[in-house]
């Protein structure tokens, strides 16, 4: 089975652009989460989708990002315009439904590095 | 509100010595608790988890952690560690009502030769 699937796994932006992440979970499962990792800090949650609505986005920084999932498949996160502040690890992740995440945990992709410059 | 610390940033240890990894924890309820590691260029993987039962649990690896409520702990041990044990680990609490993971800011691991 293909795991989580993240791509670019590295990007580096100019402040003022914009970038566009790409995440595949594991086919079937509804359960599609967005996390983040600034430097030195704790693994930060931006949002959960269930199929391809927005379960939970309390996590969204600001207004500048926009995350999507089509279809209940992939997912994009948009942000725009990106600030210096935004450089990190950004981390999908996917389970097939809550008691899947109790037993099994979440699968995680192996991220994105964005760096904003 | 829950929240999980691994109050070591940076820990060493010599190839073949024994490791602790530490973690406590605040959560309301019954904690489920996982562990998870990143190495070098590579996403996060799963070693091991607790939701009940037997309060030691093993892993991938060769690791163990042991749940200990008293201590609201779930430290992460390894008998002996490996060059490849060069990652950086994660503890982990929930999923909450939320059904969010909440995770520790991580304890880089580096093995001495």
């Amino acid at each position: 089975e293909a795991g989580v699937t993240q791509f670019p796994s590295h990007s580096v932006i100019e402040k003022g652009q914009t970038v566009t992440l790409r995440c595949d979970p594991i086919s079937g499962h509804d359960n599609l989460y967005w996390y983040r990792r600034v430097m030195g800090k704790e693994i930060k949650f931006l949002l959960h989708f269930v199929k391809e609505s927005k379960q939970d986005e309390s996590g969204m920084p600001n207004n500048r990002f926009l995350a999507e999932r089509t279809g209940g498949t992939y997912s994009t996160l948009k942000v725009q315009p990106a600030e210096l502040e935004d450089s990190g690890v950004y981390f999908c992740a996917s389970s097939q439904d809550r008691v899947g995440t109790l037993f099994y945990g979440y699968t995680f992709g192996s991220g994105t590095r964005l760096t904003v410059v | 509100a829950q929240s999980v610390t691994q109050p070591d940033i940076h820990i060493t240890v010599s190839e073949g010595a024994s490791l602790e990894l530490r973690c406590n924890y605040s959560y309301g309820a019954t904690p489920y608790l996982f562990w998870y590691v990143q190495s070098p260029g590579q996403g996060l993987q799963l070693l091991l988890k607790y939701f009940s039962g037997d309060t030691l649990v093993q892993g991938i690896k060769g690791f163990e952690a042991e749940f200990k409520r008293s201590q609201s702990s779930f430290n992460l041990r390894k008998p002996s560690v490996h060059w490849s044990d060069a990652a950086e680990y994660f503890c982990a609490v929930g999923p909450n009502r939320d059904d969010k993971i909440i995770f520790g800011k991580g304890t880089r691991l580096h093995i001495l030769p």
